[in-house]
């Protein structure tokens, strides 16, 4: 049964370049989470989604930042011309049930490093 | 703001020593989740408490839920090198968030 993939784990990009981190949740998990950790800081939300739908998006930057968790197939995280500041782990974790009250246990992928270069 | 408070922010303590980490939240918690990163790595789930006065054990693990529900602490018994790593606590109360994190060495 394997967990929750991200890939890719290392991607270095180019100011101005976009940068797309996958993540497929684990089997049966229809709630997806990504989180953005900067060295030296805790990990930060960013989206929620459930299949289809973008639930709670306020962590999001408003601007070259974008996810979306289509009917088939993985999370995608997109970032659009990318800053040196977008330079972070970038985790995603997926759970049974939806964020809220007693959401229960959130499951990790390893996380996605970017760098921007 | 939705906020958890850890401390310390970091610990460095020879093996074999205990330790303890705590979390506080302004408000009162549905569930408290305790998690470790060790770096470059994903955060692998340690323990959830739910209920108030609630503790619960995992090999050389404690954590507590306070009865207000409002404070946590991870108590780490005769730690060992491999208990090096960041231990994050985490809540949801509509949004799953986590505190800033407590980065622990031992050392041999």
């Amino acid at each position: 049964n394997a967990g929750v993939m991200q890939n890719p784990r290392h991607l270095v990009r180019r100011r101005g370049q976009e940068a797309r981190l996958r993540c497929s949740p684990m089997k049966g998990h229809s709630h997806v989470y990504w989180y953005r950790q900067l060295p030296e800081e805790g990990l930060k939300f960013m989206v929620y989604l459930q299949k289809e739908n973008i639930i709670d998006e306020s962590g999001m930057p408003k601007e070259r930042f974008s996810a979306e968790f289509p009917k088939e197939g993985p999370s995608i995280l997109r970032i659009q011309q990318v800053v040196r500041g977008d330079s972070a782990a970038y985790f995603c974790a997926s759970s049974p049930r939806g964020q809220g009250v007693n959401t229960g246990e959130l499951f990790f992928g390893e996380g996605s490093r970017l760098t921007v270069l | 703001s939705q906020e958890l408070e850890q401390s310390p922010q970091s610990l460095i303590v020879q093996e074999g020593k205990n330790l303890t980490i705590n979390c506080t939240s302004s408000k009162t918690l549905y569930g408290l989740y305790w998690y470790k990163q060790k770096y470059g790595e994903g955060l692998i789930f340690l323990m959830m408490l739910q209920k108030g006065g609630e503790e619960k054990s995992h090999e050389k693990i404690t954590a507590k839920l306070d009865e207000k529900k409002q404070q946590s602490s991870l108590h780490i018994t005769a730690s060992q090198p491999s208990h090096a790593g960041i231990y994050l606590c985490g809540a949801d109360r509509n949004q799953f968030y986590f505190g800033t994190g407590t980065s622990l060495t031992v050392i041999p």
